[in-house]
């Protein structure tokens, strides 16, 4: 079974303040990771599929980088705002594999 | 409606009863997928299919059925419910690719009395 780890499992901070989280996955066969964000009492939501190794990407004050050589991938969110608590996923596929397997995700909470 | 659906989206049942959680997608994808949330657990896949009358197992597959005579449907069955399946049910779709994404219905918050 594929082993997909989030760090920190929460995490709260202040409105305006910026923070980062990791995932860890498998480094060997990598095909894609995924960030979904989850908010409560709705569906999880794409934010980012990256493929390539060196991958960056850019949504507003969210972006996220993709090292698959060690495997890993961070998430940061800039000047963090209440709207954007929520549980944040990852998701890892392996060449072999057609479907996503699922870190547990972290928690953020940010208060004004 | 455009999207992918999920009914019932509450029920309660009692052990050993058997109950059907539908999933209906409307974007005809291929893969559809079958994901439980259990606290500590994170979502965990129960079953997948990649195209219509193809399953296969996913982390957590004891207790559960599926099928996927057409393409739009995938039925997940719990054939003798346990209250280990208490939980919340999620369905999932995405067309074929390295990039696309997955797209997840409402959920399905079951709970085995």
């Amino acid at each position: 079974i594929l082993n997909v780890e989030q760090s920190p499992q929460s995490l709260h901070v202040q409105e305006g303040d910026s923070t980062n989280f990791t995932c860890s996955f498998p480094s060997s066969n990598f095909y894609a990771l995924h960030w979904y964000r989850w908010e409560t009492a709705k569906s999880p939501e794409a934010l980012f599929v990256m493929t390539l190794n060196g991958d960056e990407k850019k949504k507003g004050r969210i972006s996220a980088t993709l090292n698959t050589k060690e495997g890993y991938s961070y998430l940061y969110i800039k000047g963090s705002q209440p709207e954007d608590s929520a549980t944040y996923l990852c998701a890892f596929r392996d060449q072999a594999g057609t479907a996503l397997i699922f870190g547990k995700g972290t928690t953020l909470s940010v208060s004004s | 409606d455009a999207g992918i659906t999920q009914s019932p989206r509450y029920k309660i049942t009692e052990t050993g009863r058997q109950v059907t959680l539908m999933c209906h997608q409307t974007w005809s994808h291929s893969y559809m997928f079958w994901y439980r949330q259990d606290l500590g657990h994170g979502l965990r896949l129960i079953y997948y299919s990649a195209a219509a009358d193809i399953t296969d197992k996913g982390e957590v597959p004891d207790g559960y059925v599926v099928s996927r005579s057409k393409t739009e449907n995938f039925p997940l069955t719990l054939e003798s419910a346990t209250r280990s399946q208490t939980s919340v049910y999620f369905c999932a779709s995405r067309t074929t690719g390295q990039n696309t994404e997955a797209f997840f219905g409402q959920g399905t918050r079951l709970t085995v009395v």
